[in-house]
């Protein structure tokens, strides 16, 4: 079965700062999507950034980009120049790749960031 | 542009009543899928539907719990008889193709008293 590990229940940073989020996962397909979604307190789901495996290029949108090791089977979020709205629930979520079809969603526990002015 | 519409966005119900959660997707998008959040925990899948079908029930309970997606109108997680364990966030998530990204809504708070 596949599982998703966050071993960080809460991280901190301060504004402007850079934090990186860590996710590990578990599962013997090769090909799939991986995931991190942003929770913030008015408890919306919002996709930060998403990554094929198949891809060697790391993801990045704006201020986020993504380490995706695949043989060690991380994939660590980085935020930089952090803003006070990034405070928020981070959930990282993997999906299997059925031949483009991407299945449902796995997601980790969640680790909490907190921004410090 | 309307993203995905959840309501009611808290609901309270008395132990044994129904419970009737509704979703509707984004312009555009055919697949819905439905998760549940309990405190602290990330969320859990619970059933993928596209109109008039289920695909994936895997995380659905088996008892008391459905779900349709009907051709017209939102699509609809019932929860029959609730008992205070079903008390979580229940958010519904669409895509416009099984290979694009899901967009959730806002959720709807189930509160069982």
């Amino acid at each position: 079965a596949q599982t998703v590990t966050q071993s960080q229940p809460e991280m901190s940073v301060q504004e402007a700062e850079t934090v990186t989020l860590s996710c590990t996962y578990d599962t013997s397909e090769s090909d799939y999507y991986l995931f991190w979604y942003k929770q913030p307190p008015s408890r919306q789901m919002i996709l930060v950034i998403r990554q094929e495996a198949y891809k060697q290029q790391n993801a990045t949108e704006n201020r986020f980009s993504v380490n995706f090791q695949k043989a060690a089977k991380s994939f660590s979020l980085k935020i930089s120049d952090s803003q006070l709205g990034d405070a928020a629930m981070y959930f990282c979520a993997y999906s299997v790749n059925y031949g483009g079809s991407q299945g449902n969603l796995i997601f980790g526990k969640g680790t909490k960031l907190s921004v410090k002015p | 542009n309307a993203g995905v519409m959840q309501n009611p966005r808290h609901l309270v119900r008395r132990r044994g009543q129904e419970a009737r959660l509704r979703c509707s997707p984004m312009k555009g998008h055919s697949h819905v899928y439905w998760y549940r959040q309990l405190p602290e925990e990330g969320l859990k899948f619970m059933v993928y539907l596209q109109k008039e079908n289920i695909i994936d029930e895997s995380g659905m309970p088996k008892e008391r719990f459905s779900a349709e997606f009907p051709k017209e109108g939102p699509s609809i997680l019932r929860i029959q008889q609730v008992v205070r364990g079903d008390s979580a966030a229940y958010f519904c998530a669409s895509s416009r193709s099984d290979n694009q990204p899901q967009h959730f809504g806002d959720g709807t708070r189930l509160s069982i008293l």
